[in-house]
């Protein structure tokens, strides 16, 4: 089954104490990329990877990292988060002339 | 931003016909999708349009006019289940950036 997973699915972290989530494809994609999504701002793109080793910032980079080591894996880190990165955040692939599949959604809670 | 708009929020009633409008810029254009959203989870494929005209699948539809950076999402014989953000997102400046507006919030009433 075509699919995009996301671990964890909720998180509770304190300010600064550095975090990984992990996304991974299992649809050969070259391309993937991850969002955050905030009540009244819609998806807003964070980083893109448009394949291993070439990643580019998107909208709202400030605060995360991103890797593509290979090319069905994607995590997102944040080295030291802050409040203000609470938010509910999803991972996605995407072929050429395919839709872009989602990953379940991270739910991030940063005190 | 992309300079996408829609309506923020929408209701309709069961069984009826409602249509969703957005707007973008055309520049760097490359097709357009829709995508429903129910809440505090993933975003789920609807439609894609690349040419102008209209694609019929089932309940839904979707228009495209490239010229006028147009297109609207028609949801007919409304169903309760249908209560969801509905997220156009064109293909903006490549075939892989997928750039969204912030929604569409529907609300069928009985």
């Amino acid at each position: 089954e075509a699919q995009v997973t996301q671990n964890p699915r909720y998180l509770i972290t304190v300010t600064g104490k550095k975090l990984t989530v992990t996304c991974s494809q299992n649809m050969n994609h070259e391309y993937m990329s991850w969002y955050r999504q905030d009540p009244g701002l819609g998806l807003r793109q964070i980083y893109y990877s448009m394949n291993v080793e070439v990643t580019d910032k998107g909208d709202v980079p400030e605060g995360y990292k991103v890797s593509r080591k290979e090319k069905r894996n994607f995590p997102l880190i944040l080295e030291s988060p802050s409040p203000n990165q609470t938010s509910l955040y999803f991972c996605a692939s995407k072929g050429v002339w395919e839709t872009q599949y989602f990953g379940p959604g991270t739910r991030l809670l940063v005190l | 931003g992309q300079n996408i708009d829609q309506p923020t929020e929408m209701t309709a009633t069961e069984g009826a016909i409602v249509q969703i409008n957005c707007t973008y810029q055309t520049s760097g254009f490359n097709g357009l999708f829709w995508y429903q959203q129910h809440a505090g989870e993933a975003p789920t494929f609807l439609s894609y349009n690349v040419l102008d005209g209209l694609e019929e699948k089932g309940r839904f539809s979707s228009f495209l006019s490239r010229s006028k950076g147009y297109s609207y999402l028609l949801l007919k014989e409304l169903q309760m289940k249908d209560s969801a953000s509905y997220l156009c997102a064109p293909l903006l400046g490549g075939y892989q950036k997928v750039t969204f507006g912030t929604g569409t919030k529907l609300q069928v009433i009985p």
